[in-house]
Order: C-alpha cells, then sequence, then structure tokens
C-alpha cells in the first residue's frame, strides 16, 4: 500500500457524460500527479500539482481539468466523455517536485 | 521530445538473473526510474538512478550510463511473484517532475 488513495475504483458511464476522479496524497506529500494508462498509449503523464499550483502539464486534453484543494486532495475531471477515454486513471505523490513518485491503485474508467 | 525504448517480453526460469535493458532519448535529464506493475495493479516504485553506476535493493539492481543514455534493471534469484511489468521511466530537469515512460516489459518467470 503506497498511501496514496483514489476513488471510485471503478466508474462505467456513457459517452458525452462527465466524472470527477478523486485523490488523496500521502501524508506530508505536497505534489500531485495525473497518469492515464490505455493499451495503445501506454502510461502517460497528465498533469501535475505542487501544494495547489499547477507545475507542469502534459498531454491533457482540453476536455480534462484538475485541480488541487488546500487540503492537498485532488480532483480530475472529465467532460464530453468519448469510448477512447476508457483507461486506468493513476494519481501519485510525491513529497516536493523531484522526488520519488508514489503511486495510488487507480481509477478503471468504462466509457460505453 | 522524448522515447524511451525497451523489450516488449522477457522470459526467464525461478532462480535465474534477468537484465531488463532500457535507452532514452531526451533533453535535460534529470534520472532513471523503474517501476513495476502486477496486471491490474498499480505501478510501484523499485529504484532510482540520477548518477552513473549501480544502486542495489536487495534483489533488484538499477544501472545508470548518463553518457551512453542507458540504464537497466537486474533482476536477481528471480521468484514466480516477478512475473509483472517493468517500466523505465526518466524525468526531466525543469519546473516538474513528470515521468515518461517506456512501453514496458512483460517479464514471465517459468518454474
Amino acid at each position: 500500500d503506497s498511501g496514496v488513495t483514489q476513488t471510485p475504483k471503478h466508474l462505467i458511464t456513457a459517452t458525452g457524460q462527465r466524472v470527477t476522479l478523486r485523490c488523496s496524497p500521502r501524508s506530508g506529500d505536497l505534489s500531485v500527479y495525473w497518469y492515464q494508462q490505455s493499451l495503445d498509449q501506454g502510461l502517460q503523464f497528465l498533469i501535475q500539482y505542487y501544494n495547489g499550483e499547477e507545475r507542469a502539464k502534459g498531454n491533457i486534453l482540453e476536455r480534462f481539468s484538475a485541480q488541487q484543494f488546500p487540503d492537498l486532495h485532488s480532483e480530475l475531471n472529465l467532460s464530453s466523455l468519448e469510448l477512447g477515454d476508457s483507461a486506468l486513471y493513476f494519481c501519485a505523490s510525491s513529497v516536493g517536485y523531484q522526488e520519488t513518485q508514489y503511486f495510488g491503485p487507480g481509477t478503471r474508467l468504462l466509457v460505453l | 521530445g522524448q522515447s524511451l525504448e525497451q523489450p516488449s517480453e522477457v522470459t526467464a526460469v525461478e532462480g535465474a538473473i534477468v537484465q531488463i535493458n532500457c535507452t532514452y532519448q531526451t533533453s535535460g535529464f534529470y534520472g532513471l526510474s523503474w517501476y513495476q506493475q502486477h496486471d491490474g495493479g498499480a505501478p510501484t516504485f523499485l529504484s532510482y538512478n540520477a548518477l552513473d553506476g549501480l544502486e542495489e535493493t536487495g534483489r533488484f539492481s538499477s544501472f545508470l550510463s548518463r553518457s551512453d543514455s542507458y540504464g537497466y534493471l537486474l533482476l536477481q534469484e528471480l521468484q514466480m511473484k516477478d512475473s509483472a511489468s517493468y517500466f523505465c521511466a526518466v524525468s526531466l530537469n525543469n519546473a516538474g517532475n513528470m515521468l515518461t515512460f517506456g512501453g514496458g516489459t512483460r517479464l514471465m518467470v517459468k518454474p
């Protein structure tokens, strides 16, 4: 157990819908990262927050957005969902922004 | 952009030693990490190299050569539970700490 928690574990929804994924980092970690893992794209970095501020952005679609709250938990919002958004979404956390990242158990999203 | 190459599959027998290579092309290289992922599970951190040389953690060791843009993960005394996918990932010397992952190497350990 990495200490990173993610909810929900599984999510099934329809195309065009909007969902919110939640992540709580390890105690004391200030950085939160979001990654998407799909069969065809592998593990891809989406976005990083450090102490509430956006720190780095990857190949995150405009339909996706995220934020980190004062209590350091983070939410990833996915809207206008498409079939191709079906994937595993992982959150990771680290103490600062050059330290080891520890991954949560992931949210498996299925868009039908 | 960044690219990482690692073999897609490796097979070995229980008790053996296996080496998983990773070559990378990137600018602003900061460090190379290795993660293990069992089917349906989360990536689990194994090892990290920022400087040239060997890092040893129990049965696992990782090596980095910055001049060759090359690293490897060495797994000794293989056990059945080591059957998993192994990813190398680079982190860059920039404002953030995003990891760029390789495609993963699926290791099958046979009795």
